[in-house]
């Protein structure tokens, strides 16, 4: 079985580009999770979908975040401009959501680096 | 604003000895409560989920829930050097999806 696939797993950019960072949900899971892992802060939750549809983006750290699901085998994180502050480790993960289900299964991460 | 509170670490056993890591909570009315492992460079991984007072076990890890005293544990038994990793500590609260993670408890096992 696939689990949650990210791409790129490295990117290096340099601050004003813009960044997309791809995700796959593994099938037939219906909540998608953007979380960001830093050394200082830790693994935070940026935002989050229940059936494609944003829940909760009081994480996203500000405009330059967007962050999109148009079906429920995609997701995107943008940055836009990036900066070198954004330099972390973004995890996607998914859940069956709901009640008990809500069991969180992450993909293997996009390491970001903003030169 | 939640908070779910783990020791640093690191913690260092010898091979063979049992690892406990704690993980304290705030908010009350958290429901669902995880235990997560991360190798350096990886991503997380699920090993443990627990839901009801008292023991889980599952192999050579046992779960411990106390939501009196909003206190979770993770023991592991018979430690292997592979086990060396951090754990984290993830705590549910109410009826959304959320998670909140605790900073996590660098393993060390020793051989």
């Amino acid at each position: 079985d696939a689990g949650v696939i990210q791409s790129p797993r490295h990117e290096v950019t340099e601050m004003g580009q813009e960044v997309t960072l791809r995700c796959k949900p593994i099938s037939g899971h219906n909540s998608l999770f953007w979380y960001r892992q830093t050394m200082m802060r830790g693994l935070e939750l940026l935002i989050y979908f229940n059936n494609n549809v944003p829940i909760d983006d009081s994480g996203m750290p500000e405009d330059r975040f967007s962050a999109k699901m148009p079906n429920a085998s995609f997701s995107t994180l943008k940055i836009q401009p990036s900066e070198p502050r954004d330099s972390a480790v973004y995890f996607c993960a998914s859940s069956l959501g709901g009640g008990r289900g809500n069991e969180q299964f992450f993909g293997p991460g996009t390491r970001l680096t903003v030169l | 604003q939640k908070e779910v509170e783990q020791n640093s670490g690191p913690l260092s056993v010898p091979e063979g000895a049992i690892a406990s890591l704690n993980c304290t909570y705030s908010d009350r009315v958290s429901q669902s409560f995880f235990w997560y492992r991360q190798y350096s460079g990886k991503s997380p991984e699920l090993i443990m989920s627990i839901y009801s007072n008292g023991d889980k076990e599952d192999g050579r890890f046992t779960a411990q829930l106390n939501k009196a005293s909003q206190y979770v544990s993770l023991l592991i038994r018979d430690s292997q050097p592979s086990d060396s990793a951090t754990y984290l500590c993830a705590v549910n609260g109410g009826s959304n999806y959320k998670l909140t993670f605790g900073k996590g408890t660098l393993l060390t096992v020793n051989p």
